[in-house]
C-alpha cells in the first residue's frame, strides 16, 4: 500500500537553529499538508499546499515557517529559527483530489528543540 | 468557532467487552467526519469518512455512525490489538472550500486480554 514517507524520524536541534523536515507524498497525490501534535495535545493543522503554492494556513504558520516542493517528489517544511515551543511531532499528509477521502498521513518527525 | 470534542478521554475494556466512543461536533457546515487510529509514535491511520446523518460504515470490529451533532465509533468484541488512540476529525465549510481537518483530543483505548 502506498505510503507517505517522512525523514528524519527524530531531530534534535538547538534553539535558534533552522530545521528542514522532509516528506515524500504518495506519487499521484496533488494536495499536501503539514500538521503538528504537541505532546498530549490535539493534532493541529499548519498549512496546505496545492499547485506549487500555499492554499491555506493556520495562525500557527507564521513567518518562521515555510513550505516548498523543490522537485516532483519532495515536500519540505522549514522552520527558520526554532523555539522551545516548536517541539512537537510534525506530520505530513497528502490527498489525491480535493473532495474525496484519503488524507494519508506519514509516521511523523519528532522535533525536539533544546 | 468549529469544535470537536471526544469522550471519554480514556477507556479500558476487557477483551470481548463491546463499547462506544463518542465524537460531538459544532461546525458551520460539515464536509466530512473522519475517524483515525493512532498508535504511539505513529501518524494517524485512516479508518472511515462519514458525510451525512444516518450514514454508517463498518470495518472488521469497528462501526462508525453519524448524526447531525455527533458520531459514534462502536467496537464489537475488541481484541488487545485494537488498543490505540482513536481520533475524530472534521472538514468544514467554514471560509469556503477548506481542506483542513480539525481534530479532537482523541480517546485512548486499552483492551486487556
Amino acid at each position: 500500500e502506498p505510503e507517505v514517507t517522512q525523514t528524519p524520524s527524530h531531530q534534535v536541534t538547538q534553539m535558534g537553529q533552522e530545521v528542514i523536515l522532509r516528506c515524500v507524498p504518495i506519487s499521484n497525490h496533488l494536495y499536501f499538508y503539514w500538521y503538528r501534535q504537541i505532546l498530549g495535545q490535539k493534532v493541529e493543522f499548519l498549512v496546505s499546499f496545492y499547485n506549487n503554492e500555499i492554499s491555506e494556513k493556520s495562525e500557527i504558520f507564521d513567518d518562521q515557517f515555510s513550505v516548498e516542493r523543490p522537485d516532483g517528489s519532495n515536500f519540505t517544511l522549514k522552520i527558520r529559527s526554532t523555539k522551545l515551543e516548536d517541539s512537537a511531532m510534525y506530520f505530513c499528509a497528502s490527498k489525491v483530489w480535493t473532495a474525496g477521502d484519503g488524507y494519508t498521513f506519514g509516521s511523523g518527525t519528532r522535533l525536539t528543540v533544546v | 468557532e468549529d469544535q470537536v470534542t471526544q469522550s471519554p478521554e480514556a477507556l479500558r475494556l476487557q477483551e470481548g467487552e463491546s463499547s462506544s466512543l463518542n465524537c460531538s461536533y459544532t461546525v458551520s457546515g460539515l464536509r466530512g467526519l473522519f475517524w483515525y487510529r493512532q498508535d504511539p509514535g505513529k501518524g494517524p491511520e485512516f479508518l472511515f469518512t462519514l458525510y451525512s446523518a444516518g450514514e454508517e460504515k463498518e470495518k472488521e470490529r469497528l462501526k462508525a455512525t453519524l448524526t447531525k451533532k455527533e458520531s459514534f465509533l462502536h467496537i464489537t468484541a475488541p481484541k488487545p490489538e485494537d488498543s490505540a488512540t482513536y481520533l475524530c476529525a472534521v472538514r468544514t465549510t467554514n471560509g469556503g472550500a477548506t481542506n483542513k481537518l480539525i481534530f479532537g483530543t482523541g480517546t485512548l483505548l486499552a483492551v486487556q486480554p
